[in-house]
Protein backbone atom coordinates (compact mmCIF):
# COMPACT_ATOMS: atom_id res chain seq x y z
CA UNK A 1 0.00 0.00 0.00
CA UNK A 2 1.15 3.70 -0.67
CA UNK A 3 2.37 5.90 1.95
CA UNK A 4 3.76 9.59 2.66
CA UNK A 5 5.76 10.65 4.87
CA UNK A 6 6.26 14.33 6.20
CA UNK A 7 9.50 13.89 8.96
CA UNK A 8 8.94 17.62 9.75
CA UNK A 9 5.77 18.33 11.91
CA UNK A 10 6.72 21.95 12.24
CA UNK A 11 9.10 24.23 10.43
CA UNK A 12 10.07 27.95 11.31
CA UNK A 13 11.25 30.24 8.65
CA UNK A 14 12.38 33.82 8.82
CA UNK A 15 10.33 35.80 5.86
CA UNK A 16 12.56 36.39 2.82
CA UNK A 17 14.42 33.37 4.06
CA UNK A 18 14.26 30.09 1.73
CA UNK A 19 12.37 27.15 2.42
CA UNK A 20 11.93 23.18 1.98
CA UNK A 21 9.21 20.76 3.04
CA UNK A 22 10.34 17.42 2.88
CA UNK A 23 7.95 14.90 1.85
CA UNK A 24 8.76 10.56 1.01
CA UNK A 25 6.62 8.37 -0.73
CA UNK A 26 5.94 4.70 -1.30
CA UNK A 27 4.50 3.54 -4.23
CA UNK A 28 4.77 0.28 -5.78
CA UNK A 29 4.42 1.76 -9.72
CA UNK A 30 4.90 5.61 -11.29
CA UNK A 31 3.94 7.99 -8.56
CA UNK A 32 1.76 10.92 -9.14
CA UNK A 33 2.39 13.41 -6.43
CA UNK A 34 0.79 16.21 -5.02
CA UNK A 35 1.51 19.30 -2.75
CA UNK A 36 -1.46 20.64 -0.99
CA UNK A 37 -1.54 23.54 1.27
CA UNK A 38 -4.32 24.37 3.73
CA UNK A 39 -4.43 27.49 5.72
CA UNK A 40 -6.60 27.76 8.84
CA UNK A 41 -10.45 27.15 9.00
CA UNK A 42 -10.03 26.67 4.85
CA UNK A 43 -9.90 23.09 2.19
CA UNK A 44 -7.10 22.23 0.70
CA UNK A 45 -5.30 24.43 -2.26
CA UNK A 46 -3.27 22.51 -4.98
CA UNK A 47 0.23 24.22 -5.22
CA UNK A 48 1.71 21.67 -7.69
CA UNK A 49 1.67 18.00 -9.32
CA UNK A 50 4.19 15.66 -10.82
CA UNK A 51 2.88 12.67 -13.15
CA UNK A 52 5.28 12.57 -15.80
CA UNK A 53 7.90 14.70 -17.59
CA UNK A 54 10.39 17.25 -16.32
CA UNK A 55 11.51 16.42 -12.78
CA UNK A 56 11.33 19.89 -11.58
CA UNK A 57 7.85 20.95 -11.47
CA UNK A 58 6.60 24.88 -10.90
CA UNK A 59 3.21 26.06 -8.83
CA UNK A 60 1.78 28.70 -7.92
CA UNK A 61 2.35 31.10 -5.36
CA UNK A 62 6.05 30.96 -6.46
CA UNK A 63 6.96 27.38 -4.74
CA UNK A 64 8.38 24.56 -7.06
CA UNK A 65 9.30 20.69 -6.47
CA UNK A 66 11.71 18.08 -7.27
CA UNK A 67 10.53 14.26 -8.48
CA UNK A 68 13.83 12.22 -7.11
CA UNK A 69 13.01 8.49 -8.18
CA UNK A 70 16.11 7.20 -6.12
CA UNK A 71 15.02 9.02 -2.89
CA UNK A 72 11.46 8.83 -3.22
CA UNK A 73 11.11 12.38 -2.43
CA UNK A 74 9.09 15.13 -3.61
CA UNK A 75 10.66 18.02 -1.37
CA UNK A 76 8.59 21.08 -1.98
CA UNK A 77 10.79 24.87 -2.32
CA UNK A 78 10.21 28.33 -2.42
CA UNK A 79 13.34 30.83 -2.58
CA UNK A 80 11.89 33.65 -0.45
CA UNK A 81 9.08 32.79 2.11
CA UNK A 82 5.87 35.50 3.15
CA UNK A 83 4.29 36.06 5.97
CA UNK A 84 1.23 34.93 3.91
CA UNK A 85 2.12 31.47 3.00
CA UNK A 86 1.99 30.31 7.24
CA UNK A 87 0.04 27.56 7.09
CA UNK A 88 0.12 23.86 7.00
CA UNK A 89 1.10 21.70 4.08
CA UNK A 90 -0.02 18.29 2.85
CA UNK A 91 1.81 15.99 0.17
CA UNK A 92 -0.25 13.64 -1.22
CA UNK A 93 0.38 10.69 -3.36
CA UNK A 94 -2.23 9.02 -6.26
CA UNK A 95 -3.66 5.18 -6.01
CA UNK A 96 -4.13 4.14 -9.42
CA UNK A 97 -7.65 2.59 -8.93
CA UNK A 98 -9.68 5.25 -7.99
CA UNK A 99 -7.45 8.19 -7.63
CA UNK A 100 -7.84 8.65 -4.11
CA UNK A 101 -5.12 10.54 -2.29
CA UNK A 102 -2.85 9.61 0.85
CA UNK A 103 -1.95 12.21 2.85
CA UNK A 104 1.14 12.62 4.56
CA UNK A 105 0.65 14.09 7.93
CA UNK A 106 1.49 17.47 7.34
CA UNK A 107 3.79 20.23 8.18
CA UNK A 108 2.59 23.52 9.67
CA UNK A 109 4.79 26.68 8.49
CA UNK A 110 5.51 29.32 10.67
CA UNK A 111 6.77 32.51 9.60
CA UNK A 112 8.89 34.70 12.05
CA UNK A 113 9.37 38.27 11.27
CA UNK B 1 -16.69 27.60 -11.63
CA UNK B 2 -17.90 28.59 -7.85
CA UNK B 3 -15.79 25.73 -6.63
CA UNK B 4 -16.95 22.65 -4.13
CA UNK B 5 -19.47 23.93 -1.63
CA UNK B 6 -20.32 22.21 1.81
CA UNK B 7 -22.86 22.65 4.32
CA UNK B 8 -22.78 22.91 6.90
CA UNK B 9 -19.39 24.51 8.14
CA UNK B 10 -19.65 23.36 11.38
CA UNK B 11 -21.64 20.88 13.40
CA UNK B 12 -21.76 20.64 17.11
CA UNK B 13 -24.29 17.64 18.61
CA UNK B 14 -24.48 15.99 21.18
CA UNK B 15 -23.29 12.01 21.46
CA UNK B 16 -25.74 9.41 20.29
CA UNK B 17 -27.32 11.92 17.76
CA UNK B 18 -27.04 11.53 14.08
CA UNK B 19 -25.54 13.88 11.74
CA UNK B 20 -25.62 14.32 7.52
CA UNK B 21 -23.23 17.08 5.78
CA UNK B 22 -23.98 17.68 2.14
CA UNK B 23 -21.50 18.74 -0.63
CA UNK B 24 -21.86 20.29 -3.52
CA UNK B 25 -19.07 19.47 -6.41
CA UNK B 26 -18.17 21.49 -9.31
CA UNK B 27 -21.16 21.34 -11.76
CA UNK B 28 -19.46 19.38 -14.45
CA UNK B 29 -17.11 16.85 -11.89
CA UNK B 30 -18.63 13.80 -12.38
CA UNK B 31 -16.35 11.99 -9.23
CA UNK B 32 -16.72 12.42 -5.58
CA UNK B 33 -14.36 12.00 -2.73
CA UNK B 34 -15.19 12.30 1.05
CA UNK B 35 -11.92 12.54 3.57
CA UNK B 36 -11.87 12.70 6.88
CA UNK B 37 -9.46 15.06 8.78
CA UNK B 38 -7.93 14.53 12.71
CA UNK B 39 -6.38 17.25 14.52
CA UNK B 40 -2.63 16.83 13.71
CA UNK B 41 -3.60 14.44 10.49
CA UNK B 42 -3.37 14.35 6.72
CA UNK B 43 -7.17 13.63 5.60
CA UNK B 44 -8.08 10.18 5.65
CA UNK B 45 -10.04 8.49 2.11
CA UNK B 46 -13.82 7.58 3.16
CA UNK B 47 -15.48 6.95 0.19
CA UNK B 48 -16.00 7.65 -3.37
CA UNK B 49 -18.82 8.03 -6.09
CA UNK B 50 -18.40 8.40 -10.32
CA UNK B 51 -21.86 10.01 -11.17
CA UNK B 52 -24.82 8.19 -8.72
CA UNK B 53 -22.26 4.56 -8.12
CA UNK B 54 -20.61 4.16 -4.86
CA UNK B 55 -17.59 2.45 -6.04
CA UNK B 56 -15.82 2.18 -3.10
CA UNK B 57 -16.94 2.12 0.30
CA UNK B 58 -14.87 -0.06 2.15
CA UNK B 59 -13.11 2.72 3.79
CA UNK B 60 -15.75 3.97 5.62
CA UNK B 61 -15.02 3.82 9.20
CA UNK B 62 -17.94 1.83 10.46
CA UNK B 63 -21.73 0.81 9.49
CA UNK B 64 -22.63 3.86 11.27
CA UNK B 65 -21.38 5.84 8.37
CA UNK B 66 -23.06 5.75 4.98
CA UNK B 67 -22.98 8.34 1.76
CA UNK B 68 -24.92 8.81 -1.03
CA UNK B 69 -25.11 10.81 -4.34
CA UNK B 70 -28.81 10.16 -5.56
CA UNK B 71 -28.62 11.87 -8.88
CA UNK B 72 -24.90 11.82 -9.35
CA UNK B 73 -24.37 15.92 -8.38
CA UNK B 74 -24.98 16.59 -4.49
CA UNK B 75 -23.77 13.84 -2.08
CA UNK B 76 -24.31 13.51 1.15
CA UNK B 77 -22.73 12.15 4.33
CA UNK B 78 -24.38 10.35 7.08
CA UNK B 79 -23.32 9.47 10.65
CA UNK B 80 -25.89 7.35 12.65
CA UNK B 81 -24.84 7.53 16.75
CA UNK B 82 -22.49 9.94 16.96
CA UNK B 83 -19.39 9.28 19.29
CA UNK B 84 -16.49 11.07 20.49
CA UNK B 85 -14.13 9.65 18.41
CA UNK B 86 -16.36 11.37 14.97
CA UNK B 87 -14.88 14.44 16.17
CA UNK B 88 -12.93 16.03 12.97
CA UNK B 89 -13.27 17.42 9.90
CA UNK B 90 -15.34 16.30 6.47
CA UNK B 91 -13.93 17.18 3.57
CA UNK B 92 -14.93 17.14 0.06
CA UNK B 93 -13.70 16.84 -2.85
CA UNK B 94 -14.63 16.56 -7.26
CA UNK B 95 -12.97 15.86 -10.02
CA UNK B 96 -13.20 15.86 -13.80
CA UNK B 97 -13.88 12.59 -15.70
CA UNK B 98 -10.21 12.71 -17.04
CA UNK B 99 -7.32 10.98 -16.50
CA UNK B 100 -5.17 10.28 -13.04
CA UNK B 101 -3.44 12.88 -12.27
CA UNK B 102 -6.29 15.26 -12.80
CA UNK B 103 -6.69 17.48 -9.42
CA UNK B 104 -9.36 16.66 -6.81
CA UNK B 105 -10.83 20.38 -6.03
CA UNK B 106 -11.57 20.49 -2.29
CA UNK B 107 -14.91 21.87 -0.19
CA UNK B 108 -14.09 23.85 3.11
CA UNK B 109 -15.53 20.80 5.01
CA UNK B 110 -17.83 20.47 7.75
CA UNK B 111 -16.38 20.65 11.05
CA UNK B 112 -18.03 17.97 13.70
CA UNK B 113 -17.76 18.19 17.47
CA UNK B 114 -19.39 15.58 19.22
CA UNK B 115 -20.06 16.54 23.12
Amino acid sequence: AQSVTQPDIHITVSEGASLELRCNYSYGATPYLFWYVQSPGQGLQLLLKYFSGDTLVQGIKGFEAEFKRSQSSFNLRKPSVHWSDAAEYFCAVESSGYSTLTFGKGTMLLVSP
Amino acid sequence: DTGVSQDPRHKITKRGQNVTFRCDPISEHNRLYWYRQTLGQGPEFLTYFQNEAQLEKSRLLSDRFSAERPKGSFSTLEIQRTEQGDSAMYLCASRTRGGRADTQYFGPGTRLTVL
